[in-house]
């Protein structure tokens, strides 16, 4: 199976900061790269397939970047209701696999 | 609309059975293939199981190979996931995901269902 790995595990930030978050797979996956936002008690929501492409709705705040083993999600002014965790997720290949998340606080 | 939600969760003990459902509306169900995806209580995503639009082809995590099995009905445009031999470790919140081109690309998620194993 292939290791999903994020960095950092949490982050604390303040409105209007610029977030970096780090999803590193444990061999190439080419750009079948998803994000995830993830709300206390909520579901997952989609916010990036194909490691760059948003989702229909997504604010463009958010951007991903990347190929291969190493990706980024790049959240450009962070605004309170973007904090949450975040989960990158894998789908090259069987079986899909998730990250561990990256949780973004208010500082 | 475009939803999915489901239903079925709820306390059992170990060794026990539990049928949950999820109900799709607002798309046309048969085109997409359909995935169960658990979180334990402060965990991460765990995918548990896939199946085809047609239902021809379906796909289990090895923690659930053997126990659990994944169907689909389109013309209720349900899908299903019956457990069996539930074990503690099974305890977590269900999601049924839709993927939008392949199999496990999700694009929506219904609100999940809890299934707690414990006597």
């Amino acid at each position: 199976d292939i290791q999903m790995t994020q960095s950092p595990s949490s982050l604390s930030a303040s409105v209007g900061d610029r977030v970096t978050i780090t999803c590193r797979a444990s061999q190439g996956i080419s750009n079948y790269l998803a994000w995830f936002q993830q709300k206390p008690g909520k579901a997952p929501k989609s916010l990036i397939y194909a490691a760059s492409s948003l989702q229909s709705g997504v604010p463009s705040k958010f951007s991903g970047s990347g190929s291969g083993t190493d990706f980024t999600l790049t959240i450009s002014s962070l605004q309170p209701e973007d904090f949450a965790t975040y989960y990158c997720q894998q789908y090259n290949s069987y079986p899909p696999t998730f990250g561990p998340g990256t949780k973004v606080d208010i500082k | 609309e475009v939803q999915l939600v489901e239903s079925g969760g709820g306390l059992v003990q170990p060794g026990g059975s539990l049928r949950l459902s999820c109900a799709a509306s607002g798309f046309t169900f048969s085109s997409y293939a359909m995935s169960w995806v658990r979180q334990a209580p402060g965990k991460g995503l765990e995918w548990v199981s896939a199946i085809s639009g047609s239902g021809g082809s379906t796909y289990y995590a090895d923690s659930v190979k053997g126990r659990f099995t994944i169907s689909r009905d389109n013309s209720k445009n349900t899908l299903y996931l019956q457990m069996n031999s539930l074990r503690a470790e099974d305890t977590a919140v269900y999601y049924c995901a839709k993927a939008e081109w392949g199999a496990w690309d999700f694009d929506l998620w219904g609100r999940g269902t809890l299934v707690t194993v414990s006597s």
